[in-house]
């Protein structure tokens, strides 16, 4: 089965660059989305297809996706960033909806 | 404006069966657009995929559940249902329904979800 690997945690100072990585064989040629979730809530998706921002989802956050790895980056971080993050395809070879375990963002 | 809330018991016996309701509102499961979703995410720990449903009953599911798995669509209460069988404390997780992905694409995202909703596995 499809495995995506994601660092446990990534931490940044409030106002630099956050980049979270999602790892897969030849993930550049499938489609990843990313969801934000903070304590308590729901999963909110934050990046569709790659790099498209749902409406609402600041400009800071962009996502790009290229051989083996699929990255999430949020610029200019705030406090309001922190959260778990979840990167997510669709594995056509078995028709099973992937996830990777997440990554923790902490801001310093 | 779309939303999705989940119902059922919050207290499952082990072996028994898991089944939750997501009833949805502004908006029809009939449209057509969507698959309709559940997934799940156990204590402190990641994101999971259960299956998803079209409103013309056709169903995509996670292999490694398939086989305790069934869900269906009530149109006229535009709701979908979720039973799971068997259930042990491994079940044990909130529950989410989602909307998503789109009809014509199984690549695409769960773009809103529900608030989800603890069910423990308990005796």
């Amino acid at each position: 089965s499809y495995v995506l690997t994601q660092p446990p945690s990534v931490s940044v100072a409030p106002g630099q660059t956050a980049r979270m990585t999602c790892g897969g064989n030849d993930i550049g040629s499938k489609s990843v989305h990313w969801y934000q979730q903070k304590p308590g809530q729901a999963p909110m998706v934050v990046i569709s297809y790659d790099r498209d921002r749902p409406s609402g989802i600041p400009e800071r956050i962009s996502g790009s996706n290229s051989g083996n790895t699929a990255t999430l980056t949020i610029s200019r971080v705030e406090a309001g960033d922190e959260a778990d993050y979840y990167c997510h395809v669709w594995d056509s070879s078995s028709d099973d909806v992937v996830f990777g375990g997440g990554t923790k963002l902490t801001v310093l | 404006q779309v939303h999705l809330q989940e119902s059922g018991p919050g207290l499952v016996r082990p072996s028994q069966t898991l089944s939750l309701t997501c009833s949805v509102s502004g908006g029809s499961i009939s449209s057509g657009d969507y698959y309709w979703s559940w997934l799940r995410q156990p204590p402190g720990k990641g994101l999971q995929w259960i299956g998803f449903i079209y409103h013309s009953g056709t169903t995509y599911y996670n292999p490694s559940l398939k086989s305790r798995l069934s869900t269906s669509v009530d149109v006229s209460s535009n709701q979908f249902s979720l039973k799971l069988t068997s259930v042990s404390a491994a079940d044990t997780a909130v529950y989410y329904c989602a909307r998503g992905p789109h009809s014509w694409d199984t690549n695409g995202d769960f773009d809103l979800w529900g608030q989800g909703t603890l069910v423990t596995v308990s005796s």
